[in-house]
């Protein structure tokens, strides 16, 4: 899988915003940028992803560059909850349910009440 | 959504003892299955593949022979640590997907302690 670079920690206040950078400048154009988070003692848990358009669900935005080189996941109104370690990944087209994922080192993102 | 279901959340064991732990897909069949380990302030690391009807794939450095893996049915893959030691201590987390274009999902990890 091709490698991603992200932050190793942020720092967010409770219901501001948060934009979480992610660098794939390595990427494919079969990749698909996947996002996780792992919160404490827990398994990770799928959040999003996407190809090349900008992509929306209820737990979060991803905002994908132009040249794909990079993507941001946004959280739009922080919570204390929301306090995880965040996974970028790519993912081959057809890679997504039979390879395993490979997990970089994330950024872990603390809330500040 | 698609349910990964991990079993026992946590266990503690004497050394030289084997310990199971079970992962179900609980709203799908799933064909593969993935197992990680992730030491306290590391990241996860894939351990084996686990594949219905036939022999579980390690990772360089994972020994078949300590992890054992079975996946007898579509829907349960089972990781057996055998003659646990106290450096098998960590926190041992399955995966799987319904369909080879969807995410993978993961069970809520099992926390191993070995004494």
């Amino acid at each position: 899988d091709a490698k991603t670079t992200q932050p190793n920690s942020m720092e967010s206040n409770e219901e501001e915003p948060v934009h979480l950078p992610c660098n794939h400048s390595t990427i494919s154009g079969t990749d698909y940028i996947h996002w996780y988070r792992q919160l404490p003692s827990q398994g990770p848990e799928y959040v999003i992803h996407g190809l090349t358009s900008n992509v929306n669900n209820r737990m979060a935005s991803l905002a994908i560059a132009e040249d794909r080189k990079s993507s941001t996941l946004i959280l739009h109104r922080a919570t204390l909850r929301d306090a995880a370690v965040y996974y970028c990944i790519l993912r081959g087209y057809m890679d997504t349910g039979r390879r395993a994922l490979t997990f970089g080192s994330g950024t872990r993102l603390q809330v500040q009440p | 959504g698609a349910v990964v279901s991990q079993h026992p959340s946590w266990v503690i064991c004497k050394s030289g003892t084997s310990v199971k732990i079970e992962c179900r897909s609980l709203d799908f069949q799933a064909t593969t299955m993935f197992w990680y380990r992730q030491f306290p302030k590391q990241s996860l690391m894939l351990m084996a593949t686990s594949n219905e009807g036939s022999k579980a794939t390690y990772e360089q450095g994972v020994e078949k022979d300590k992890f054992l893996i079975n996946h007898a049915s579509l829907t349960l893959s089972t990781l057996t640590v055998t003659s646990a030691h106290p450096e098998d201590s960590s926190f041992y987390i399955c995966s799987a997907s319904p369909d080879p274009r969807s995410p993978l999902h993961f069970g809520n990890g099992t926390r191993l302690t070995v004494t």
